[in-house]
C-alpha cells in the first residue's frame, strides 16, 4: 500500500501566489487532517475532515481553503501565498469515528514563500 | 483545551547510555497517549499507544509508560540510528472528532 501520498514535495511561491498541495490516501481512511511545521512549534493543524462532504478549521486555518468530495483526497489550497507560510506541511489519515487508532502521516511537501 | 509538554527540548547522549523522555499532559477524558518517532525530511511514525495509567508498551530499545499526569519514553542502550525527533500526542474525548494534540517534541542525538 502507498499510504498517505503528499504533492509536491518542494515547492517555491512568490507572495500573492496561489496553489494547492494535493494529499491522497489508499486505506479508506475516514478522517484526514493537515498540519504546517515550524521550528520549535511543533504540529499545528490547519483542517481536518472527518468524512467526504464534511470539513472543520483547526488551531491555524487563516490563509488557508480544504474540500473534501472523495474519501481519498484532501487538498489543502493557498488562495495568496505569504511568507508567514512558508513551512513544511503534512497530511494524516486515521480510521474514523471514535476509534482513536493512529495517525498516518505522508512524507511532507516543504513550501517556500519568498 | 488539552496540553501537551514534552522535556527536554534537545537530549544528546553517548551510544548505550539509557535515558528517559518526559511529556506532560492536561486532557479531559483521556482516549489515548500517542508516541512518535520523526526523521529528518520525513513525517512522523508511529511508534506506540497508551490508554490507561500504569499500562506499558516496549519496541526494541524503546519502552512507553503511563500515569494519569505524564507518559515517559525511555530509551536503553540507544544505539546511534535512534537518533530522531520524539512527538507525544494526546487524544481527549470531549468534541465528536477527537482531534490529538501534540507537543513540541524532544530532539534526540545518539553519539557513536
Amino acid at each position: 500500500n502507498a499510504g498517505v501520498t503528499q504533492t509536491p514535495k518542494f515547492q517555491v511561491l512568490k507572495t500573492g501566489q496561489s496553489m494547492t498541495l494535493q494529499c491522497a490516501q489508499d486505506m479508506n481512511h475516514e478522517y484526514m487532517s493537515w498540519y504546517r511545521q515550524d521550528p520549535g512549534m511543533g504540529l499545528r493543524l490547519i483542517h481536518y475532515s472527518v468524512g467526504a462532504g464534511i470539513t472543520d478549521q483547526g488551531e491555524v486555518p487563516n490563509g488557508y481553503n480544504v474540500s473534501r468530495s472523495t474519501t481519498e483526497d484532501f487538498p489543502l489550497r493557498l488562495l495568496s501565498a505569504a511568507p508567514s507560510q512558508t513551512s513544511v506541511y503534512f497530511c494524516a489519515s486515521r480510521r474514523g469515528g471514535v476509534d482513536t487508532g493512529e495517525l498516518f502521516f505522508g512524507e511532507g511537501s516543504r513550501l517556500t514563500v519568498l | 483545551e488539552d496540553q501537551v509538554t514534552q522535556s527536554p527540548e534537545a537530549l544528546r547522549l553517548q551510544e548505550g547510555e539509557s535515558s528517559s523522555l518526559n511529556c506532560s499532559y492536561t486532557v479531559s477524558g483521556l482516549r489515548g497517549l500517542f508516541w512518535y518517532r520523526q526523521d529528518p525530511g520525513k513525517g512522523p511514525e508511529f511508534l506506540f499507544t497508551l490508554y490507561s495509567a500504569g499500562e506499558e508498551k516496549e519496541k526494541e530499545r524503546l519502552k512507553a509508560t503511563l500515569t494519569k499526569k505524564e507518559s515517559f519514553l525511555h530509551i536503553t542502550a540507544p544505539k546511534p540510528e535512534d537518533s530522531a525527533t520524539y512527538l507525544c500526542a494526546v487524544q481527549g474525548g470531549t468534541g465528536g472528532s477527537y482531534i490529538p494534540t501534540f507537543g513540541r517534541g524532544t530532539s534526540l542525538i545518539v553519539h557513536p
